[in-house]
């Protein structure tokens, strides 16, 4: 059974910093290109981040430029997301999928990251 | 990159069909056939129902179908059942590794 578990959410203070992994299970996961999507209370899906199977393409939306790193251990068969300089809007649950082509088939319980001071 | 258009509201009764669009652009929807689906109960992680335009993954209901017109995708649920409830988003491939989400559609069953 293919599993996604999120975690390293809280509350943080603006400015501040968090770590989020999510631990894969259940497929090859040195294989599969992953993402980072978001889902602000209330609002809609919203990718944040890619990372291609072996780490070597990565990709960000526009808010997450410059402030969010994505990263993968393969070894570990886990993701990792680096969020620096948080701010306000940034406050949302942060799922971890698998993606082939756009079609994001295994999702992560979310973990929710609350921006506030 | 804008978001796909859906309309925030749809409805039907049981056993009734209901239609979904998710206009785009000549950029992704109408350039790409990656375009899915998700259904999202409350308080729940959205699930794959649709993925490149009309297929379904293993366990999802031929109740769910998808097509794609120019920049437009739809997705119909046929047969209306009280647990088709939810919020639905499609989302498409928009090329350089960029993907773009509808706002998503939340379908009452009356």
């Amino acid at each position: 059974e293919v599993q996604l578990v999120e975690s390293g959410g809280g509350l943080v203070q603006p400015g501040g910093s968090l770590r989020l992994s999510c631990a894969a299970s259940g497929f090859t996961f040195n294989t599969y290109w992953m993402r980072w999507v978001r889902q602000a209370p209330g609002k809609g899906l919203v990718w944040v981040s890619l990372i291609n199977s072996d780490g070597s393409i990565t990709n960000y939306a526009d808010s997450a430029k410059g402030r969010f790193t994505i990263s993968r251990d393969n070894a570990r068969n886990t993701l990792y997301l680096q969020m620096n300089s948080l701010r306000g809007e940034d406050t949302a649950v942060y799922y971890c999928v698998t993606d082939v082509y756009g079609a994001f088939a295994n999702w992560g319980q979310g973990t929710l990251v609350t921006v506030s001071s | 990159q804008s978001a796909l258009t859906q309309p925030p509201s749809a409805s039907g009764s049981p056993g009734q069909s209901v239609t979904i669009s998710c206009t785009g652009t000549s950029s992704d929807v109408g350039h790409y056939n990656y375009v899915s689906w998700y259904q999202q109960h409350p308080g729940k992680a959205p699930k794959l129902l649709i993925y490149e335009v009309n297929k379904r993954p293993s366990g999802v209901p031929d109740r769910f179908s998808g097509s794609k017109s120019g920049n437009t995708a739809s997705l119909t649920v046929s047969g209306l059942q009280a647990e088709d409830e939810a919020d639905y988003y499609c989302n498409s491939y928009a090329g350089s590794n960029n993907v773009v989400f509808g706002g998503g559609t939340k379908l009452t069953v009356l």
